[in-house]
Parts: structure tokens; sequence; C-alpha cells
């Protein structure tokens, strides 16, 4: 069954790092999304990607966020100045198609900010 | 504002049960919605997708309901093993017309299983 690789699978990081978090999303997938969850809060939509740009983004991806398709493969997350509050579980997805498909995640990374 | 509402408290039945999770929306008008399993510390597995058009999809052991009237869903496991302990997620999908979509997420329902 084909998988979404996330890497690294926890992350440590000092308040105000810059962080990439990395995905290889399926291969014949189209549809990248980042989503990320608080222990013990809902899961959130931060980001989709298609063709090379971004599609939407919600109020939590600010301008400390960026994604990037680097070389047709990996997908990655970077957040540029890290804060306490960003301390989550991050999930990369993937999809086949826009609509009528669910979507295959991660196993995500823990990123904890100190 | 948009709300996506999932029994709160754990439900725990009995090995060969059926175990019966309730998603309830409020303001919103899904295209699709979503079941995911997610188990701790890992990430949400893809169980059922069904279309605002649908009233009941069925896959092996699960089944799941829309109704877009009382804005639910329910998903059902017959024959429950402890293996299916885990926490249920509804997500609520936004497809539309142009390149956009995201899912809006309830909080889960775990499920607990007994032998």
């Amino acid at each position: 069954e084909p998988e979404v690789t996330q890497t690294p699978s926890h992350q440590v990081t000092q308040m105000g790092q810059e962080v990439i978090l990395r995905c290889v999303p399926i291969s014949n997938h189209l549809y990248f999304y980042w989503y990320r969850q608080i222990l013990g809060q809902k899961v959130e939509f931060l980001v989709s990607f298609y063709n090379n740009e971004i599609s939407e983004k919600s109020e939590i991806f600010d301008d400390q966020f960026s994604v990037e398709r680097p070389d047709g493969s990996n997908f990655t997350l970077k957040i540029r100045s890290t804060k306490l509050e960003d301390s989550a579980m991050y999930f990369c997805a993937s999809s086949e198609a826009l609509r009528d498909y669910g979507y295959t995640f991660g196993s995500g990374t823990r990123l904890t900010v100190v | 504002s948009q709300k996506i509402e999932q029994n709160s408290e754990a439900l725990n039945i009995q090995e060969g049960k059926t175990a019966t999770l309730t998603c309830n929306y409020t303001n919103y008008s899904p295209a699709y919605l979503q079941w995911y399993r997610q188990d701790p510390g890992r990430g949400p597995v893809f169980l059922l997708l069904i279309r605002e058009n649908e009233k009941e999809k069925r896959k092996e052991r699960l089944k799941v309901t829309f109704d877009t009237t009382l804005k639910q869903s329910l998903f059902h496991i017959t024959a429950s093993q402890p293996a299916d302990s885990a926490t249920y997620l509804c997500a609520l999908d936004s497809s539309n017309a142009g390149n956009n979509r995201k899912l809006i997420w309830g909080l889960g329902t775990s499920l607990g299983v007994n032998p």
C-alpha cells in the first residue's frame, strides 16, 4: 500500500529558529496538504497545494509559514521563526484527485518548540 | 461560524456489538463528509467518504449515513473487535468548483471495544 512519508518524526527546536518539515507524497497524487494538531485539539487545515502553487491557506498559515515542492517528489513546510504555540503534530497528506477521494496522511512530525 | 460536534465522551462497548458514532454540524453545506480513524501519535487513516446526494455507504463492517436535512452523519461498526479501538474523526469536505479543498474536522470520539 503506497504511503506518505514524513521526516523527521520528532523535532525539538529553540524558539525563534527555523524548521523544515519534509514529506514525500504518494507519487501519482496531485494534491498536497499540510494539517496540524495541537495535543488534545482538533486537526486544523494549514495549506493546500496543487500544480506547484498554493490553492488555499488558513489564517494560521501566516508569513512565517511557507511550502515548497523543490524537486517534484518532496513537499516541505518551513516555519521561519518558531513560536511556542507552533508546538504540534504536523501532518502531510496527499490525494489522487480533488473530489471523491479521501486523503492519505503521513504519520506526522511532532514539533516541540522550547 | 461552522461547527462540527462529535460525541465528546468515550464510547465503550462489548466485542461483537455495533458501535454507532455521531457527527453533527451547523452553518455548513459540505459537498462530502469523510470518516477517519486515528490511533495515538499517528496520522488519520481514511475510512469512508460519502457525497451530499448519498444517504448511505458501506465498506465491509463499516456503514456511514449522511442526512443533510438533519446535518448529521452516523458511523457504524458492526461486529466490533478490540482492534477497532481508536479515535474516529468526522471531517467535512469543502470541495468546490475550483482547486480549493480542505477538511474541517471534529474533535473525534474515542471508541473502546472490550473483549
